[in-house]
């Protein structure tokens, strides 16, 4: 175990439900972080918590909302999404002020949508 | 674009063979790189890493050589075992943006 936990594990969704994506990081890390993994594609960053700014990766529809209430949680919000927002949804964290920037990561989160 | 690709998509090796994995970047100032393994179902585990000031680091089983004259990093796993296989990513850190850019994988297989 890394210490990075989600749930849930596997989700199926109808393109107009809604669903929420938890992930709790228990190494007292001050980062946190949402991938999205597809097939035999190199992981794409969507969202990026350190020290209560947020960074985003631009091309990432509005559908995707992600929620920080604090430094050991992260929320992914899904909202309307379509069937090539199948994906595994990874998790990360780290601590950004360490001088390095090892991130550790969940088991993922299996999405698909119907 | 800038990225960070990795020179075979499948490696098979037989047990207790010595298995190199090899990543190409192209971001000189990349100044951290990290291998993760991933495994069937689970999420990417850190294997090792290393700096731009450093050319050659030793886990247990693993080396990671650094070679920034052609911008290569290689990851040697000695006397491959079973548990071995994996995708194997590297990873780069370009500096003051503080983000992990990642390739695209090597699927590695040990063969009995």
């Amino acid at each position: 175990e890394t210490g990075v936990t989600q749930t849930p594990r596997h989700l199926v969704m109808g393109m107009t439900n809604k669903k929420s994506l938890k992930c709790e990081q228990h190494l007292g890390h001050n980062a946190m972080y949402w991938y999205k993994q597809s097939a035999k594609k190199p992981l794409e960053l969507m969202f990026v918590y350190s020290l209560e700014e947020r960074v985003e990766n631009n091309s990432v529809p509005s559908r995707f909302s992600p929620e920080c209430p604090n430094s050991s949680h992260l929320f992914l919000h899904l909202h309307t999404l379509q069937p090539e927002d199948s994906a595994l949804y990874l998790c990360a964290s780290s601590r950004r002020d360490r001088g390095s920037d090892t991130q550790y990561f969940g088991p993922g989160t299996r999405l698909t949508v119907l | 674009g800038e990225s960070v690709g990795l020179h075979l998509p499948t490696l098979s090796v037989q047990e207790g063979d010595n298995s190199i994995i090899n990543c190409a970047y192209s971001n000189s100032a990349s100044d951290y790189f990290i291998w993760y393994k991933q495994e069937s179902g689970k999420g990417p585990q850190f294997i090792i890493d290393i700096r731009s000031n450093m050319d050659k680091r030793q886990g247990q089983r693993v080396t990671v050589l650094l070679n920034k004259t052609v911008k290569h990093l290689s990851l040697q796993i000695a006397a491959t075992q079973p548990g071995d296989s994996a995708v194997y990513f590297c990873a780069e850190n370009r500096g003051s943006a503080r983000q992990l850019t990642f390739g695209s994988g090597t699927q590695l297989t040990v063969l009995p």
